[in-house]
């Protein structure tokens, strides 16, 4: 158990509709990143918080968002979604320092199907 | 640009055998880091190893065995006598000191499906 938890485990949305997934930090970490997974595939970045500040993203566009909190909790949300939204999001916490990013802890990830 | 190649993308092998998973990467930075992950059925992407460019010494964990070669760009993962519990999609995956604005950005392969058959 890697002690970073994400809710919902599952969901469905329909097209168009927003979404929001949580997650909740290993103890101590300071940063948090974001990664989704498509069906067959490795997972893809989408950003990263250090600190309760976005400091990296990756090719995704504004309408996928986020927020990390003084607790280091975190927030993903994603706006219009789109059928290609459908995938596993997974939250990956870790105490980054300078030149080091530490070893990356996953939660299980929540699971978005989008009608 | 970075990019993780793993060629193989599904194995099968009998109870006990030995098996390799194959890992190349491409980077032009100097600093990096390597990483294998561990995802069974219920998505948990499980952490398994971490190894920085500067340190190219394999590295042995009970059963578990990585072969970090810069010449050829590879860190292959070795499973020795596997078992059941080892089937699983094992992804290997890199990232560079800094990627942006001090982040640090995983790009992973697509996953190699090990099935280990009893």
């Amino acid at each position: 158990e890697t002690g970073v938890t994400q809710s919902p485990t599952h969901l469905i949305k329909t097209r168009g509709q927003q979404v929001t997934l949580r997650c909740s930090s290993q103890s101590g970490h300071n940063t948090v990143s974001w990664y989704q997974q498509a069906l067959g595939q490795g997972p893809q970045f989408i950003f990263q918080y250090y600190r309760e500040e976005e400091n990296g993203r990756g090719n995704f566009p504004p309408r996928f968002s986020g927020l990390q909190f003084p607790n280091y909790s975190s927030e993903l949300n994603v706006n219009a979604l789109e059928l290609d939204d459908s995938a596993l999001y997974l939250c990956a916490s870790s105490f980054m320092t300078s030149g080091n990013p530490g070893e990356l802890f996953f939660g299980e990830g929540s699971r978005l199907t989008v009608l | 640009a970075q990019k993780v190649t793993q060629a193989q993308t599904e194995i099968s092998v009998v109870e006990k055998e030995d098996v390799t998973l194959d890992c190349v990467y491409e980077t032009r930075d100097t600093t990096y880091y390597l990483f294998w992950y561990k995802q069974p059925p219920s998505g948990e992407l499980v952490f398994l190893i971490r190894r920085n460019s500067f340190d190219e010494q394999n590295e042995i964990s009970g059963r578990y065995s990585w072969n970090f070669q810069k010449s050829t760009s590879s860190f292959n993962f070795t499973i020795t006598a596997s078992q059941v519990v080892d089937s699983a999609v094992y992804f290997c995956a890199l990232t560079c000191s800094y990627s942006g604005a001090g982040s640090y950005q995983l790009t992973f392969g697509k996953g190699t499906k090990l099935s280990v058959i009893p």
